[in-house]
Formats: structure tokens, sequence, C-alpha cells
């Protein structure tokens, strides 16, 4: 029972490049989250899904895509990487809850993709 | 911005001792949840204590809620050197569906 997988955990980039995070769940959750987590910031969420076909902005969105075109994965792409974007970025999944729609349950986190941008 | 601000920002204390840190956040709520991450892991969830609740016990965790101060703690008792880590407050904001918002979190070490 892997849970929730990213690929890779490690990468360095250099400014302008491109790349794709993949985060995995194999728990059959409705909802993902992309966060990054920046040191005395805790994690600030980039993007969500609430379902297949759905994607949302969060907190601090810009600079970032992501996909969500099957319900076990959600993707986070960097078109045009920047320093700024230097960071240690976490997926997570969450199950739907039962009772009122906007009740936020557990989240179940992957281990993290650490990213340098040069 | 951030929703829920830990305090303190670090807590070092000896094996056995009791250990308690503390979340306050801006607006009303859903649910208040309380994570731990390991260093170099991902975050792990702890204990989930709703907006309608005051208190809740796991384990050697107990979790209060105060929603007129806008304020939790987490009491870790009898704490162990594996308690050595990092634990976030979350809140669930009501109005803002199935988001978390973290806190920057306690940075606790316990001594052997």
């Amino acid at each position: 029972n892997a849970g929730v997988t990213q690929t890779p955990k490690f990468r360095v980039l250099k400014t302008g490049q491109s790349m794709t995070l993949l985060c995995a769940q194999d728990m059959n959750h409705e909802y993902m989250y992309w966060y990054r987590q920046d040191p005395g910031m805790g994690l600030r969420l980039i993007h969500y899904s609430v379902g297949e076909g759905t994607t949302a902005k969060g907190e601090v969105p810009d600079g970032y895509n992501v996909s969500r075109l099957k319900k076990q994965n959600f993707l986070l792409g960097l078109e045009s990487a920047a320093p700024s974007q230097t960071s240690v970025y976490f997926c997570a999944s969450s199950p739907m809850t039962s009772g009122r729609a906007w009740n936020t349950g557990e989240l179940f986190f992957g281990e993290g993709s650490r990213l340098t941008v040069l | 911005s951030q929703q829920g601000e830990e305090d303190p920002q670090a807590l070092s204390i000896q094996e056995g001792e009791n250990a308690t840190m503390n979340c306050s956040y801006k607006t009303s709520i859903n649910n208040l949840q309380w994570y731990r991450q390991n260093s170099g892991r991902g975050l792990v969830h702890l204990i989930l204590i709703r907006s309608n609740e005051r208190e809740k016990h796991s384990g050697r965790l107990r979790v209060t809620l105060d929603t007129s101060k806008k304020s939790s703690s987490l009491l870790i008792t009898a704490s162990r050197a594996a308690d050595t880590a990092s634990y976030f407050c979350a809140t669930a904001p009501l109005g803002s569906a199935r988001q978390l918002t973290f806190g920057s979190g306690t940075q606790l070490t316990v001594l052997p």
C-alpha cells in the first residue's frame, strides 16, 4: 500500500527550464493538493483538485500549472523555473467526507520533492 | 497569509516531561487539525477537532479548542525522544471548501 507517491524526489533546474512533478495516490481519494514548504513559512497551498478533470488555485498559484486527467494522478508543472521556486513540494490527498460538503478531512502526504532552481 | 500561528516556534524538553504547543488562527473554522513532520519527511496527521468540540484525546495527545479565542493547544504527555519533530496546526476555514491552511510550526526537541 504505497499511499501518496511523489516523483522525482530531488531535482536541480536552471532558471528558465521547465519540469513536471508527478503525484500518484492509490487510495481512490477525490481531493488532491500541491503545497510548497519554505523555511519558517509552513506550508502554502499552490493548487488543488476536487475531482478528476477539475483544478483550482490556492494561495500561491503564480508560476505553476496543474492537471488532473486521471483521478489517481495530480501533476504540477513549472513552465519557466525561477530561483524563487526553490522549495520542497508536497502532494497530499484526502477522501470525500460525509456530512457537510465543505468539511475538510485528514490529508495524506507524500514524502516531498526537493527542487533547487539555480 | 498564514491562518494559523504556532507558539512557541521551538521547544526543548527532557524525556518524560509534557510538551504544550499553541495555535492561534484568524477566521472562523470548520475544524482544526494537528500534523507532525519528522525531519526530511512528509506530514502525518495526528488529530482533528471539529469546531463544536472543546477537547479531544488520542493516546498521549490531548487537543483543546477555544473558538471564542480562536486558539488551540496540543499537549503531548510523557514525551519520548521519538516525539522530536515539527508540529503544525492546520485550519479548515468556513467558506474555503476542502482546503487546509497551515501554520509555520513548532520544532519540538525531546532530550534523552
